[in-house]
């Protein structure tokens, strides 16, 4: 089965400017996690998406978003994009939907740098 | 006080050493997870525990639910297990991941 494959793996913009990353979860699985890996904050929990509804939400401003079509794939989009938003975002899907009691399959992440 | 506190937060070992990685946390679970992040950034999930113990090859994972206390020991040590182990509270009340700052392990050949 292939893994958990994210796109693209690098970006560059600039602030203000929006962006889209797109994750596509191992075959089955109906649940995609987002997460946002800083040097300063970690690794912090963006949101999980099942059967294309939003299932749990972290703590981030309304500036990030996402969505999962009935394939399960999912996007993130970070609007008016800022500094401090350069991160290795990472995402992760599972079988059942649930991130406390389910193991995760994280993908190989995306690093955005914001110049 | 971060809910998921990591110790150390660096290690530097010789090979063949025992490793021991600890974890404390504050919340109610409803799992314990040791992941390990190599250089270039993927993730993998080692351990899911919520009680006792569990043992994969060279890695042991236990928990200590009364004390919120989980530990990652690796035996026999190997420069390939160089590495980023991130421990991660399953939260038991809203169903989030909560995540440790990580410890650095770095194994001298």
């Amino acid at each position: 089965k292939a893994g958990v494959t994210q796109t693209p793996r690098y970006l560059i913009k600039t602030r203000g400017q929006q962006v889209t990353l797109s994750c596509s979860p191992i075959s089955g699985h109906r649940s995609v996690s987002w997460y946002q890996q800083t040097p300063g904050q970690g690794l912090q929990f963006l949101f999980e998406y099942f059967s294309e509804t939003q299932r749990n939400k972290g703590n981030f401003p309304g500036r990030f978003s996402g969505r999962q079509f009935s394939n399960s794939r999912s996007e993130m989009n970070v609007s008016t994009l800022e500094l401090g938003d350069s991160a290795l975002y990472l995402c992760a899907s599972n079988l059942a939907g649930g991130l406390s009691y389910n193991e995760q399959f994280f993908g190989p992440g995306t690093r955005l740098t914001v110049l | 006080k971060n809910e998921v506190e990591q110790s150390p937060q660096n290690l530097t070992a010789q090979e063949g050493e025992f490793i021991t990685i600890n974890c404390s946390y504050s919340v109610g679970i409803s799992a314990l997870h040791w992941l390990q992040q190599h250089p270039g950034g993927g993730i993998v999930s080692l351990f899911m525990l919520s009680s006792g113990k569990k043992k994969h090859g060279r890695l042991i994972a236990t928990i200590n639910i009364q004390e919120k206390h989980s530990s990652l020991h690796i035996t026999a040590s190997h420069p390939r297990d160089s590495a980023v182990y991130i421990c991660a509270a399953g939260g038991n009340r809203d169903d989030k991941i909560i995540f440790g700052k990580g410890t650095r392990l770095h194994i001298l050949p």
